[in-house]
């Protein structure tokens, strides 16, 4: 079945980098385009960035372009998330999850259970 | 990228039906036929209940059902179940890949 699994999430500090992962099994990786979405009690769920099934085009919230880059290795079935110059309103839940089946633009479908990040002094 | 509107919460008995809003512009909802749904249980990831508006992915029950109406999509829960209680969310495409969500609407079987 497929699976997603986070993974890289922790406590930063204000302005620093931190790079979450992605590693994805039981379904054809190399195919489906990939999405990032946060969550906070809050704001609730933030799409965050969309890669292509190889990489190839990119795209970004307003809230995070220029700071965060969506990467992906199709080697190892695993998809990042670059983010740097991390800010307070930063802090969340980190999900990535597998595009629905069919030509682009395809919303989520299969989510891991999320990767947490606390930016704090 | 502003987020769609959804009322906080919704209630309903048993065997009742339900529908939550989604509210959004001609820039998201109104523009695309890309508008999916999705619960999500405390504690656990979201799961995608409809996409395209009205279509269920595999082994979602056919009690759930979606549309839409100029720049208003809805989603409509029929009979009822104690499982059915969650937040469920609302998302649209809204253009150049971007994608929006609603705030979430937490649902309680009566």
């Amino acid at each position: 079945q497929v699976q997603l699994v986070e993974s890289g999430g922790g406590v930063v500090q204000p302005g620093r980098s931190l790079r979450l992962s992605c590693a994805a099994s039981g379904f054809s990786f190399t195919i489906f385009g990939m999405h990032w979405v946060r969550q906070t009690p809050d704001k609730g769920l933030e799409w965050v960035a969309v890669i292509s099934y190889d990489g190839s085009n990119k795209y970004y919230a307003d809230s995070v372009k220029g700071r965060f880059t969506i990467s992906r290795d199709n080697s190892k079935n695993t998809l990042y998330l670059q983010m740097n110059s991390l800010r307070p309103d930063d802090t969340a839940v980190y999900y990535c999850a597998k595009v629905v089946s069919g030509a682009p633009p395809r919303p989520m479908d299969v989510w891991g259970q999320g990767t947490t990040v606390t930016v704090s002094s | 990228q502003s987020a769609l509107t959804q009322p906080r919460s919704v209630s309903g008995s048993p065997g009742q039906s339900v529908t939550i809003s989604c509210s959004g512009t001609s820039s998201d909802i109104g523009g695309y036929n890309s508008v999916s749904w999705y619960l999500q249980s405390p504690g656990k990831a979201p799961k995608l209940m409809i996409y395209d508006v009205n279509k269920r992915p595999s082994g979602v029950p056919d009690r759930f059902s979606g549309s839409k109406s100029g720049n208003t999509a809805s989603l409509t829960i029929s009979g009822l179940q104690a499982e059915d209680e969650a937040d469920y969310y609302c998302c649209s495409h809204a253009g150049s890949y971007t994608w929006v969500f609603g705030g979430g609407t937490k649902l309680t079987v009566l």
